[in-house]
């Protein structure tokens, strides 16, 4: 079992859609960060957060230390979110990551 | 300006033959790494060198050696490629090891 596991692993939905993408942890972590990776291949960081909630635009992440699971929501999703959303944990050093959601935004 | 700058885009070789993958960045960061997303798109840590240090070294083949000449630039070397080395390779940094991550665009490695 991996140690960071997301869930859906593949999520389609229409546009103006709230999403939302789970990810949960078995680790010890100082911080989670949210990656998105466009259909081209690039890798964008989105939010590094290590409690509570943070927000930037459509995009709101939150962490919940004690239950070791994050969420990235997606208010008014359009089909420029299509991607895949990759959680990924810091443990001693290194970035450990999960297995990507791909969210496909139908117009 | 691109903030962390991968070279080549794109690599096909053949099996055997040995190749490198530059990164530089302008960001100040002091810590880079390297990282390889398989096929089924799992990105997973090979390297990371903080102030040209090497700091984290996973269970990668030996073939495989990063070289980091100033705290700006980290190269990955391969030698005796094959058919499995095949995937993405994802050059990143950040300002330190708990600090944001940039990614470089990727490099596509095709070993045949």
């Amino acid at each position: 079992k991996n140690e960071v596991e997301q869930s859906p692993q593949n999520l389609t939905a229409q546009e103006g859609e709230f999403i939302t993408i789970n990810c949960s942890y078995s680790v010890g972590i100082s911080a989670l960060h949210w990656l998105q990776q466009h259909p081209g291949g690039g890798i964008v960081s989105l939010f590094m957060l290590s409690s509570g909630k943070k927000k930037h635009g459509r995009l709101i992440a939150t962490i919940n230390i004690q239950e070791k699971h994050s969420s990235l929501h997606i208010t008014a999703s359009h089909p420029r979110d299509s991607a895949v959303y990759i959680c990924a944990v810091r443990g001693a050093q290194k970035l450990v990551f999960g297995q990507g959601t791909r969210l496909t935004i139908n117009p | 300006d691109t903030a962390v700058s991968q070279t080549p885009k794109y690599l096909v070789t053949q099996m055997g033959n040995d190749k490198s993958i530059k990164c530089e960045q302008n960001l100040g960061h002091d810590t880079m790494y390297w990282y390889k997303q398989d096929s089924k798109k799992f990105l997973k840590i090979m390297f990371s060198y903080n102030n040209k240090e090497l700091i984290i070294n996973e269970t990668v083949p030996n073939r495989f050696s990063p070289k980091s000449p100033d705290k700006a630039h980290l190269n990955l070397h391969i030698n005796s490629l094959e058919l499995g080395d095949s995937a993405v390779y994802f050059c990143a940094s950040s300002q330190d090891l708990g600090g944001g991550y940039t990614f470089g665009s990727g490099t596509r490695l095709t070993v045949v």
